[in-house]
């Protein structure tokens, strides 16, 4: 078990380009979820997967944002034209399916840090 | 709507010291509750969760919580904190266990000497 594994774990970008994140899960986890936290608050729920299918989207979640999980395994998150208020920590987070006594055993990654100029 | 309140924004103790951590949620069915701890720059941390049956949880690091349905209140404890303890605590309520969570905006706790 290694661990959620996101990359980069910082980035600085121009108003207005385009940035994307990786999550790696762990590998038996079958639910994947984006957040984002910014300073002094708690992390905001943007989308999840189940397998390759995304469940759920926040109304947070702009159209500038899109998030997909190919084949179920790793997800990416991409923001286009990026604004100053993304500026944020984004979050990845897994879960393992139902019926191996996990429940509630979600595991965060590190998260990474966006920082738009 | 799904909600968390933690009243508290920055808690400071001393070390040695008791500590409480005051959550409360708003949700319509019965929560799934979490306590997570973040340390600065780091991913969240589970502490504990409460699903069901006895209302006291216990969890790492000797940190406890109460859940108080009458109260819609579930509240971190720890008997005596420790340097180590200062971080930022969050409190997060799902609908199931594999559902989304809601997060409050957390606490800030700092340890005196």
């Amino acid at each position: 078990d290694t661990g959620v594994s996101q990359n980069p774990r910082h980035k600085i970008t121009k108003r207005g380009q385009n940035v994307t994140f990786r999550c790696d899960p762990i590998s038996e986890h079958n639910r994947l979820y984006w957040y984002r936290q910014t300073l002094g608050q708690g992390p905001e729920f943007l989308t999840y997967f189940q397998n390759e299918a995304q469940l759920e989207k926040s109304r947070l979640l702009s159209d500038r944002f899109s998030a997909e999980r190919p084949k179920g395994s790793f997800s990416t998150l991409e923001i286009q034209r990026t604004e100053q208020g993304d500026s944020a920590m984004y979050l990845c987070a897994s879960s393992p399916p139902p019926g191996l006594g996990k429940e509630g055993g979600y595991t965060f990654g590190s998260g990474t840090r966006l920082t738009v100029v | 709507a799904q909600s968390v309140t933690q009243p508290d924004i920055h808690i400071t103790v001393s070390e040695g010291a008791s500590l409480e951590l005051r959550c409360n949620y708003s949700y319509g069915a019965t929560p799934y509750l979490f306590w997570y701890v973040q340390s600065p720059g780091q991913g969240l941390q589970l502490l504990l969760k409460y699903f069901s049956g006895d209302t006291l949880v216990q969890g790492i690091k000797g940190f406890e919580a109460e859940f108080k349905r009458s109260q819609s209140s579930f509240n971190l404890r720890k008997p005596s904190v420790h340097w180590s303890d200062a971080a930022e605590y969050f409190c997060a309520v799902s609908g199931g266990g594999y559902n989304k969570l809601i997060f409050g905006a957390g606490t800030r706790l700092a340890v005196h000497p």
